[in-house]
């Protein structure tokens, strides 16, 4: 069975960078699929906010793609997240998923990390 | 402002039916597959309906989708009180060349 589990810190100082990593178990990455990150901040819906595949292909969400950075490591079967310039804007519930395709639907979801920018 | 228009709340009675649509474009709905996923108070999205119309392994029949030109509508029969959730429409963008979401709708079932 897929799984995947967000890591990283809880609390991260405005204008810092925040960093969270996806371990994904039960699928390698490197069979394929894309991966994915969505945010959902209090009291607001869900936002999508980048996909990769295995062979670093990508793509972004155009309000956040200057401050996105994204990486995937086969070795570890991971893939990573780095926000730069952050905000309490940016203070949300990450989510971690599965991309069937670069145009289809996430299948699989991990539980989620609550990210709170705060000084 | 979200690319794709959900009605922000929907509400019925156990047992009843309930619709929730999802309104986009030619460069969303109107040319990809929809998505839609539920999500409970405090936990993840889950995958309710994808390809317009499929459900994936362990979803009740009671949840439906549909896809008519640029809107897509999600059905949910026999309500339960499980059901209370926050429930959003996905989609590819080709304009944006990103994925997309409603803005959600949350479902009380009275």
């Amino acid at each position: 069975q897929v799984q995947l589990q967000e890591s990283g810190p809880g609390l991260v100082k405005p204008s810092e960078t925040l960093s969270l990593t996806c371990a994904v178990s039960g699928y390698s990455i490197r069979s394929g699929y894309y991966w994915g990150w969505i945010r959902r901040p209090p009291g607001k819906g869900l936002e999508w906010i980048s996909i990769i595949s295995h062979d670093v292909k990508t793509y972004f969400n155009p309000s956040l793609k200057s401050r996105v950075t994204t990486s995937v490591d086969t070795s570890k079967n991971q893939f990573s997240l780095r926000l730069s310039s952050v905000t309490a804007a940016d203070t949300a519930t990450y989510y971690c998923a599965r991309h069937v395709g670069v145009y289809d639907h996430l299948d699989y979801w991990g539980p989620g990390i609550l990210v709170t920018v705060s000084s | 402002q979200s690319v794709l228009t959900q009605p922000p709340s929907v509400s019925a009675a156990p047992g009843q039916k309930v619709t929730i649509s999802c309104s986009g474009s030619s460069s969303n709905i109107g040319n990809k597959y929809v998505s839609w996923y539920q999500q409970l108070p405090g936990t993840a999205p889950k995958l309710l309906i994808y390809e317009n119309n499929k459900r994936p392994s362990g979803i009740p029949d009671r949840f439906s989708g549909s896809k008519s030109g640029t809107s897509a509508t999600l059905g949910i029969t026999g309500l339960q009180t499980g059901d209370e959730a926050d429930y959003y429409c996905e989609t590819w963008d080709s304009r944006l060349s990103a994925a997309v979401f409603g803005g959600g709708t949350r479902l009380t079932v009275l």
